[in-house]
């Protein structure tokens, strides 16, 4: 059972553009939501994570939006560049047990 | 900046052979994790360890699969006989503390042919 399911697959964004990517979870007990980033060849990185006593956190480029009663979730990324071309993770963990659970994956490609 | 260490970064096996994979977390981690990645796929994790002791290995399958961090640093992951079905991207991770941001490294490719 996917407990964290994120859409889409892959996105393809014009430079400058606004890339977003959604994701929604089943557990109520998920009360830490990261985002990681991943480039070819190299380890997830923590891009950006928020709590749910917040809507919302910004970070540069990189915002979260976050709405608790719909259980969803999602990254823009404002004035998309090139450089930001790589795959994106959502994940979920709950406090009281730090397991990461992860949704699929998002390849995003940022065209000139 | 500190990063997690693994090794080797690739491998080719073929099925019923045994492989061993290495990861040295960043100094003064205690948490440890190893994941399994398959192409296409977010990491999924395999095993927790707690400086040495293991907390959570639900999803490791220990008919073949074996991971230990004697003191309580750096790890190794055993896969013993490689199947098929392993070939994935295998990710080490470590964090300060349970509750604390993980850094995965590198990663180890392996192919089981």
């Amino acid at each position: 059972q996917q407990q964290v399911k994120q859409s889409p697959q892959s996105l393809i964004v014009q430079k400058g553009g606004i890339s977003i990517i959604n994701c929604a979870y089943e557990n109520t007990a998920f009360d830490y939501f990261p985002w990681y980033q991943q480039f070819p060849g190299k380890g997830p990185a923590l891009l950006i994570a928020i709590r749910p006593d917040v809507s919302e956190k910004k970070e540069g480029r990189f915002t979260i939006s976050f709405n608790k009663s719909a259980k969803q979730f999602s990254l823009h990324i404002m004035d998309s560049q090139p450089g930001d071309s790589a795959t994106y993770f959502c994940a979920a963990s709950s406090q009281g047990y730090q397991k990461v659970t992860f949704g699929i994956g998002t390849k995003l490609q940022v065209i000139p | 900046e500190a990063e997690v260490a693994q090794s080797p970064r690739y491998k080719i096996t073929e099925k019923s052979q045994a492989v061993a994979f290495w990861c040295d977390p960043i100094s003064g981690h205690a948490t440890l994790y190893w994941y399994r990645q398959i192409l296409g796929q977010g990491p999924e994790l395999l095993v927790q360890f707690q400086d040495e002791s293991v907390v959570d290995d639900s999803q490791l399958p220990k008919d073949r699969f074996s991971a230990e961090r004697l003191k309580g640093v750096d790890s190794t992951l055993k896969i013993q006989p490689a199947e098929l079905g392993d070939s994935a991207m295998y990710l080490c991770a470590s964090s300060l503390g349970e509750k604390e941001t993980q850094y995965f490294g590198p990663g180890t490719r392996l192919l089981v042919l």
